[in-house]
């Protein structure tokens, strides 16, 4: 157990709808990230949140957006989904802002039907 | 610039035999190579990691090999044995800079 939980572990939903996905990091950990995991663009960065701030973002759609709450928990929203949208996706925390030793949890699963 | 292959896409090893993943990088700036396992239904769970300031690394059955200028490291897992079949991936980071770029894996079965 890596210490950084995910909700749902699952999730089906239709085309156009919108979802968000919960991390809640390892204890003591500032920085959070998401990763989107699929078979044929493998694991990609999508956004990091370190102490409630954006701090670097990779591939993520403008459909997608995150935030990191007070309480250091994140929330990834995805909206106007599409059948492509169907992934894993990661949530990851560190202890600094620094990527080394990520720590990932074990993803959420959504399909887009 | 920023990608890291790895190859080769799928093996299969005996128990008891040496696996080996290969990884090679473009970006001369990247300083850290982590390599991830990962069980199916699982998050990666980080395995060993590598700063170009050594050439070897090793932790039990596992040893990071890096060679700075070919700009390729690799991962052996020797004395394979079925627990170890899993999906490696490797990657690559550059200090200051937060996101991790991961190789497309390796799918590692290991025969019994």
């Amino acid at each position: 157990d890596s210490g950084v939980t995910q909700t749902p572990k699952h999730l089906i939903t239709a085309t156009g709808q919108r979802v968000t996905l919960r991390c809640s990091p390892r204890s003591g950990d500032l920085s959070v990230y998401w990763y989107q995991q699929s078979l044929d663009q493998g694991l990609q960065f999508l956004i990091q949140y370190y102490n409630g701030e954006e701090r670097a973002k990779g591939n993520i759609l403008e459909r997608f957006s995150a935030q990191q709450f007070p309480d250091l928990h994140s929330e990834l929203n995805l909206s106007s989904l599409e059948l492509g949208d169907s992934a894993l996706y990661f949530c990851a925390s560190s202890r600094q802002g620094s990527n080394t030793e990520a720590f990932f949890g074990q993803g959420t699963r959504l399909t887009v039907v | 610039q920023q990608q890291v292959k790895q190859s080769p896409q799928s093996l299969i090893v005996q128990k008891g035999g040496i696996s080996i993943i290969n990884c090679a990088y473009e970006n001369t700036a990247f300083d850290y190579f982590p390599w991830y396992q990962q069980f199916p239904g699982k998050g990666p769970a980080l395995l060993i990691a590598i700063r170009p300031d050594v050439s070897e690394k090793k932790e039990g059955r596992f040893t990071i090999s890096f060679n700075k200028s070919a700009k390729q490291f690799s991962l052996h897992i020797m004395d394979s044995q079925p627990g170890d079949s899993a999906t490696y991936f490797c990657a690559a980071s550059k200090t200051g800079f937060q996101k991790l770029v991961f190789g497309t894996g390796t799918r590692l079965l290991v025969s019994p």
